[in-house]
């Protein structure tokens, strides 16, 4: 079965300049994350779907992000614009449904803002 | 408000040492789930293992193991004889099926072990 795929895994882009980050879940999972890891740090939750519904986005900084999951299965992550301290590693995960199932993670897109 | 706390930032052992990792947490809610993953220098974070907060039978999968105690708050991660290709960085995280928390999985700032040859 395949997992949780993500693109691209490396992006590079100078500050002001928009990106865009695509995540498609395990096949059959309800619920998908978006996730941010800084370096040295645990992931935190960005956003969450149940479907195509966005139903944990309280810590989404909706200045300059924003996502949708238009279908209920792939899902995209945009920054516009992207600042310096936006450098990270963008992780998207997806469980069978929410409540405490085990999420399971995709390789991650590491962006780099110059 | 729920908190995991691994309060070892980096651990190195010689090849075929045993090591422990704790973790720590905190939370309001009754029903809860924790979970270990690993890191590897890939980056891709890796599902070990999922226990409820009303299951705290010990549990071993080869040479690992994991010790919940619910009355210490702890969810600690033993690793038996541990092999180069243990090295990496290990998470504690839980996930409380509370209303203040809503189902959200809050990590640790986990663990960089490395094992030696």
């Amino acid at each position: 079965e395949a997992g949780v795929v993500q693109s691209p895994r490396y992006k590079i882009i100078e500050k002001k300049q928009p990106v865009a980050f695509w995540c498609n879940p395990i096949s059959g999972h309800n619920t998908l994350y978006w996730y941010l890891q800084n370096l040295g740090q645990g992931p935190e939750l960005l956003i969450r779907y149940e479907n195509e519904e966005a139903v944990d986005d309280s810590q989404l900084p909706k200045d300059r992000f924003s996502a949708e999951r238009l279908k209920g299965v792939d899902s995209t992550l945009k920054i516009q614009p992207a600042e310096l301290g936006d450098s990270a590693v963008y992780l998207c995960a997806s469980s069978d449904s929410g409540g405490g199932d085990t999420q399971y993670f995709g390789p991650g897109t590491r962006l780099t803002v110059l | 408000a729920q908190k995991v706390t691994q309060a070892q930032t980096e651990i190195s052992v010689v090849e075929k040492e045993d090591v422990t990792l704790d973790c720590v947490y905190e939370t309001r809610d009754t029903t809860y789930y924790l979970f270990w993953y690993k890191q590897p220098p890939s980056g891709e974070l890796v599902f070990l293992i999922r226990r409820n907060s009303f299951d705290e039978q010990n549990e071993i999968s080869g040479r690992y193991s994991w010790n919940f105690q619910k009355s210490t708050s702890s969810f600690n991660f033993t690793i038996t004889a541990s092999q180069v290709v243990d090295s990496a960085v290990y998470f504690c995280a839980l996930s409380g099926l509370g209303e203040t928390s809503g189902s959200r999985l809050t990590f640790g700032e986990g663990t960089q072990l490395t094992v030696n040859p």
